[in-house]
This record gives structure tokens, sequence and C-alpha cells, in this order.
């Protein structure tokens, strides 16, 4: 799997938008770019994917480089439950084979009242 | 509907012990993936199960680990003679098997080993 480059922490205040970064140079044209996050003593879960066009669902946009090599988590207003560890996350779009999802450190995100 | 459950959610047991952790996954999901994640560290990928196809167990760290699913239901991480560097969080997550899909976590089993 490519690897992925994160900020250990950032810190932003309530109400105000976050944009967590992640570098991936090494992506190939059939990796999907994936964002997970785990709140403090849960599971990780899932919140965006996307592949080379800007997505948005209700939790999060996903904002990719044209190149590919890099995307942004936005967060429009973030909330204290958005405080968690972010994880940026390369996948290969098959589902056939081994397909471990390799997380790094992530990003933990700290929000202040 | 259900979500993916895992049990015990604590587990402590004493070096050189056995100890099985069980998977539940949501109903339907034909793949299942076993994590580990250490305090204060990313996590872990151990093993995967796809279908009926023959498990990817490219992550387990020693013979100690090995998982079994039966069909598409639930998975049992079973770890041999348990020493102290196992204690950690195992997560299990499943999803569709579908390419690019959503993976869904259980809460997790911590396990201590004394």
């Amino acid at each position: 799997d490519a690897k992925t480059t994160q900020p250990n922490s950032m810190e932003s205040n309530e109400e105000e938008p976050v944009h967590l970064p992640c570098n991936h140079s090494t992506i190939s044209g059939t990796d999907y770019i994936h964002w997970y996050r785990q709140l403090p003593s849960q599971g990780p879960e899932y919140v965006i994917h996307g592949l080379t066009s800007n997505v948005n669902n209700r939790m999060a946009s996903l904002a990719i480089a044209e190149d590919r090599k890099s995307s942004t988590l936005i967060l429009h207003r973030a909330t204290l439950r958005d405080a968690a560890v972010y994880y940026c996350i390369l996948r290969l779009c098959s589902g056939g084979g081994a397909d471990g999802l390799t997380f790094g450190k992530g990003t933990h995100l700290i929000i202040q009242p | 509907g259900a979500g993916v459950s895992q049990s015990p959610s604590n587990k402590v047991t004493e070096k050189g012990k056995d100890v099985e952790l069980r998977c539940d996954p949501i109903s339907g999901h034909t793949a299942l993936y076993w994590y580990r994640q250490r305090l204060g560290q990313g996590l872990e990928f151990l093993i995967y199960f796809q279908g009926n196809s023959a498990p990817d167990k490219s992550g387990l760290p020693s013979d100690r680990f090995s998982a079994e699913r039966t069909g598409e239901s639930v998975s049992t991480l079973t770890i041999q003679r348990t020493q102290q560097e196992d204690s950690a969080v195992y997560l299990c997550a499943s999803s569709l098997g579908l390419g690019g899909d959503e993976k869904f976590f259980g809460p997790g089993t911590r396990l201590t080993v004394l």
C-alpha cells in the first residue's frame, strides 16, 4: 500500500472550519483516498472517500488535488464531538485479494470550546 | 440494524495463557478484518477473510496468532501462549467486500496480559 503523511496533531476552535491535510505522493491510479476517524475508546468509523473528484457527504468534504498527491478533509463547522484521530488511507479500488487498509498514526484533532 | 460486535470487551490474562476473541460481523458482509492497536499507535492489520477464499494472513505477527471464520459469519482470533507485548485493543471490521467500500468497525476487545 502507498503511504500517507499527516500532521501528528491539529487544534481548532468550536464552530470553525477545520482543514486536515494528507500527503500521498506515491499514490497510484487505482488507489482510492479514504478517511476514517476514531473517537476516544471507540473503533474507527468511516468518514468519506474519493478517487479524483471532490466529494461531499453529511459528515465532511474531501478536496483532492488535481495530481492526486494530496488531499484535504474539511469539517465545515467543528463541534466538540469531532475531537478524534483522523486517518487518511489509500486503498486499492479492487475488492479482490488482500485489502488490509493500512492505518498510520493519523492526526489527533483537538477542538477548543 | 446491528453493527459489528465483539466479545469480550475486556480480557485480562496471565502470560502464557491462550485467549480467544470473537467477532460478529454485520449480516451479509463477506469481508472481515482483524486489526491490533497498541496504546497510542495506529491500527496494525492482522488478517483478512473474503467469502470462501483462503484468508490473507500476511499481517499475523507470529505463529501464536491464528484466526478462523465459519462461512460469512462469526470469526475467532486466537492467541496462544500470550506475551505482555500482545497487550492491545483488537479490532474487527466487516464490509460488503466490494472495491472501495466502507468498513464498519466493532468496539474492540482490550486485551491485557499480565
